[in-house]
């Protein structure tokens, strides 16, 4: 168990729709990083946040969005959802000054667009 | 932008034998870490291994360790005694601020 939670683990749901993904960091993580898997693809990075900050974007759609939280949790919102938006999203949360940097991994979330 | 390059889509291995799996890697920067975690069918991602770029030394855990060359900037992994568990993706990773980049990852299929 990384400490990285994340809901719900699966979730079905129709074109055009709008879901949100909720992480928890480890406890006393700052950082916190979206990324997205497709199917038998690597992963792409979304956005990070460090702290309520924006700190870092990558490849996220502006169908997407994200924040973090006072309480450092951490919301994925996807919108105008398309069939290829179907994908494993991960979260993952590190701390500042975290032994090499390290991040770890939440179960991911399974999106199924339907 | 750090750039991540796994040139082996997919490899084999018998078990109980040796394996390496290849990361290239482009930065211009000096001070960094390196990761490789694996990725099994359950798709849960797990750190294997850790370098930080200012140690000349290889990590090294349990039977897996890594071949790190800064200034060739390569990094690769060897699985020793490989085991059918350790059938998985694997991904290096570049990280230096608390920004990680992955690889686009190599499919280890362990045979018995």
């Amino acid at each position: 168990d990384s400490g990285v939670t994340q809901t719900p683990k699966h979730l079905i749901t129709a074109t055009g729709q709008r879901v949100t993904l909720r992480c928890s960091p480890r406890s006393g993580d700052l950082s916190v990083y979206w990324y997205q898997q497709s199917l038998d693809q690597g992963l792409q990075f979304l956005i990070q946040y460090y702290n309520g900050e924006e700190r870092a974007k990558g490849n996220i759609l502006e169908r997407f969005s994200a924040q973090q939280f006072p309480d450092l949790h951490s919301e994925l919102n996807l919108s105008s959802l398309e069939l290829g938006d179907s994908a494993l999203y991960f979260c993952a949360s590190s701390a500042a000054g975290s032994p090499g940097n390290t991040i770890y991994f939440g179960e991911g979330s399974w999106l199924t667009v339907v | 932008a750090q750039t991540v390059t796994q040139s082996q889509p997919e490899m084999s291995v018998q078990e109980a034998e040796t394996v390496t799996l290849s990361c290239t890697y482009d930065t211009s920067e000096n001070n960094y870490y390196l990761f490789w975690y694996k990725q099994p069918p359950s798709r849960q991602m797990i750190l294997v291994i850790r370098q930080e770029a200012y140690k000349q030394q290889n990590a090294t855990e349990n039977r897996f360790s890594v071949n790190f060359q800064k200034a060739a900037k390569s990094f690769s992994l060897k699985i020793s005694d490989s085991q059918l568990g350790d059938t998985a993706m694997y991904f290096c990773a570049f990280s230096r601020n608390n920004d990680m980049r992955f690889g686009a990852g190599t499919r280890l299929t362990v045979k018995p």
